[in-house]
Formats: C-alpha cells, sequence, structure tokens
C-alpha cells in the first residue's frame, strides 16, 4: 500500500498570499487528521476530518481551514499567509478514527517571506 | 482542554545506558497515550502505545508505563543503541472521539557511541 502522500512538498509564498496544502490519505483510511510542526513548538493540532466531516479543531485562527473529499483526500488552507506561518505542515491518516494509530506524510514546507 | 507536559527536552546517554522520557496530562478522561519518533528529516513514526486500562507495556527494548492516579506515563528505552538518537514525543487524546492528539514538545534524544 501507498503511504500518505502530501503535496507540494516545498512552498515558498509572500506575506498576504494564500496556499493550498493536499493530502492523499493511505488507501481505505477514512480519518485525516492535521498538524503544524515548528521547532519552538512542537507538534500542534489544526484539525481532524472523518468522513467529510470536520470532527475536531484545533486553536489556530480562522485563516486556517481544510476539508475532506469523498475519496478522503484532504486540502488545508492558509489565507493572508503571516510570517509566523512559516513550517512544516504534516498530514495523518488512521483506519476507523478513533484513538489509534497514525500514519503520517512526509509534510510540506512552508517558507512565508 | 487536554495538556501535555514532557520533560526532559534534551537527553544524551551513551550507548548501553538506559533513557527515560516522562509526560503528565491533564485531562482524567485520556484514555490513550502514544509515543512517536522523528528521526531527523523524517516523518515522525508510532513506536509504543498503552490504553488505560493497563499499566505497563512493553516491545523489546521499549516500555511504556502509565499511572492514571498521577496522570503521568513514562517512556522507558533500554540498552540504548545510536540509531535511537532522535526526538520522541508523548501525546494525549484532545478528546474521547477520534484521534486528535495534543502533543509534548518533544525530547531530543543523542546516544554516544
Amino acid at each position: 500500500k501507498a503511504g500518505v502522500t502530501q503535496t507540494p512538498r516545498y512552498l515558498i509564498k509572500t506575506r498576504g498570499q494564500q496556499v493550498t496544502l493536499s493530502c492523499s490519505p493511505i488507501s481505505g483510511h477514512r480519518s485525516v487528521s492535521w498538524y503544524q510542526q515548528t521547532p519552538g513548538q512542537g507538534l500542534q493540532f489544526l484539525f481532524e476530518y472523518f468522513s467529510e466531516t470536520q470532527r475536531n479543531k484545533g486553536n489556530f485562527p480562522g485563516r486556517f481551514s481544510g476539508r475532506q473529499f469523498s475519496n478522503s483526500r484532504s486540502e488545508m488552507n492558509v489565507s493572508t499567509l503571516e510570517l509566523g506561518d512559516s513550517a512544516l505542515y504534516l498530514c495523518a491518516s488512521s483506519p476507523m478514527g478513533q484513538n489509534e494509530k497514525l500514519f503520517f506524510g512526509s509534510g510540506t514546507q512552508l517558507s512565508v517571506l | 482542554g487536554e495538556n501535555v507536559e514532557q520533560h526532559p527536552s534534551t537527553l544524551s546517554v551513551q550507548e548501553g545506558d538506559s533513557a527515560v522520557i516522562k509526560c503528565t496530562y491533564s485531562d482524567s478522561a485520556s484514555n490513550y497515550f502514544p509515543w512517536y519518533k522523528q528521526e531527523l528529516g523524517k516523518r515522525p513514526q508510532l513506536i509504543i502505545d498503552i490504553r488505560s486500562n493497563v499499566g505497563e507495556k512493553k516491545d523489546q527494548r521499549i516500555a511504556v508505563t502509565l499511572n492514571k492516579t498521577a496522570k503521568h506515563f513514562s517512556l522507558h528505552i533500554t540498552e540504548t543503541q545510536p540509531e535511537d538518537s532522535a526526538v520522541y514525543f508523548c501525546a494525549a487524546p484532545l478528546t474521547q472521539a477520534g484521534t486528535a492528539l495534543i502533543f509534548g514538545k518533544g525530547t531530543t534524544l543523542s546516544v554516544s557511541s
């Protein structure tokens, strides 16, 4: 089985722009969650989707949004980018979406200039 | 909401020594505690997890202990090897529904030979 795939691998944007990141979960996995990783703050939960519904949301501003499609693929969008949004964005999938192993993708490294 | 504290932030040991990383959590309803290992430039990977109905779980050289009364859990690595060098994250569920995790800030383990 192919692992969790995230595209693009790297992104460079300027302040004020918006960006869309994509995540394809492992085939058969219905839960997709997103995390922001920075050197100072570690791994911070953004949101979780299960069967196209947002099930949990972290403490991030409304500029961060996401969605999940019927094939379980997910996208996250960040609007009006700020310098502090520079981070590695990790997507993780799991089969049933209930206190189980998360399979992480390699992430999208976003740099905001 | 859940809060997870992790100590120490860095840990240096000699090859063959044991390493212990400790975490505390705040939500007494939490019932699932995973540990993830992230090697430099790689994605986080689950190495062991424990559920609240057991006090200890072992897998070869790694073990996790859980004290629900004190709300803390620990990762124990015995006979450390250079390939154990990585960042280790503990986590607890954000809610009782779903897979959203609150991670500790991580422990950088360095094993010198």
